[in-house]
């Protein structure tokens, strides 16, 4: 039990577009999903804190407009990546609990812009 | 805000060899302490989360302890083999919300 799928697991795309990144609990229902990015050789860092049915927080530092976070069920959470730029190239890796439990992670996906 | 450290950033032994990971932390009111490990390109895999009132936790050849009042925990991985090389991550959750605080890790690599 606890699993949590992310997808894609890699994605590469062109400078400017839109990117849509899933994380979905497979079979319990996630009040609670988060949001992190690792560069490399860097430690995960918290981007967002999403809640079902309510806007996400954000840390400091990181632009909402610019990282969209829906989390329109308990099972699913969704972040877009808007007007992507090369800096933006990263490893993705949501994260999801049901407020009782531990959070279980996704796979992480691979994002590159060119 | 909590900050977690994780020295050296990198580490290679023999294999077979028992060793020691260590995980420090600034803030002790920690709701619990979890380890991971990350093979390059992957997600996260959990290991072992030590509660804050437990002092270790055991799962075949890894044993995790906890000391709150030092900010410490360690990774023991005993009889180390080719397949335990990866980043092992240590992260604490300081407010009992499951938002965890990270270290960077530490690469592990295992000679055969």
């Amino acid at each position: 039990g606890a699993v949590v799928s992310q997808h894609p697991s890699w994605v590469i795309c062109k400078s400017g577009t839109s990117v849509k990144i899933e994380c979905r609990s497979l079979d319990f229902q996630a009040t609670t999903m988060f949001w992190y990015r690792q560069f490399p050789k860097q430690s995960l860092m918290l981007m967002a804190t999403s809640n079902e049915g309510s806007k996400a927080t954000y840390e400091q530092g990181v632009e909402k407009d610019k990282f969209l976070i829906n989390h329109a069920s308990l099972t699913l959470s969704t972040l877009t990546v808007t007007s992507a730029h090369p800096e933006d190239s990263s490893f993705y890796i949501c994260s999801a609990t049901t407020g009782v439990t531990e959070a279980f992670f996704g796979q992480g996906t691979r994002l590159t812009v060119v | 805000k909590q900050e977690v450290t994780q020295i050296p950033a990198a580490l290679s032994v023999p294999e077979g060899e028992n060793l020691v990971l260590n995980c420090s932390f600034t803030d002790s009111a920690i709701y619990n302490l979890q380890w991971f490990r990350q093979d390059p390109g992957k997600g996260l895999t959990s290991l072992l989360l030590i509660q804050s009132s437990q002092r270790e936790q055991t799962s075949g050849r890894l044993n995790a302890s906890l000391d709150k009042s030092s900010g410490r925990s360690t990774l023991y991985i005993a009889a180390s083999q080719p397949g335990d090389s990866a980043t092992y991550l240590c992260a604490a959750d300081t407010g009992a919300n499951s938002k965890l605080t990270f270290g960077k890790g530490i690469t592990l690599s295992v000679r055969p």
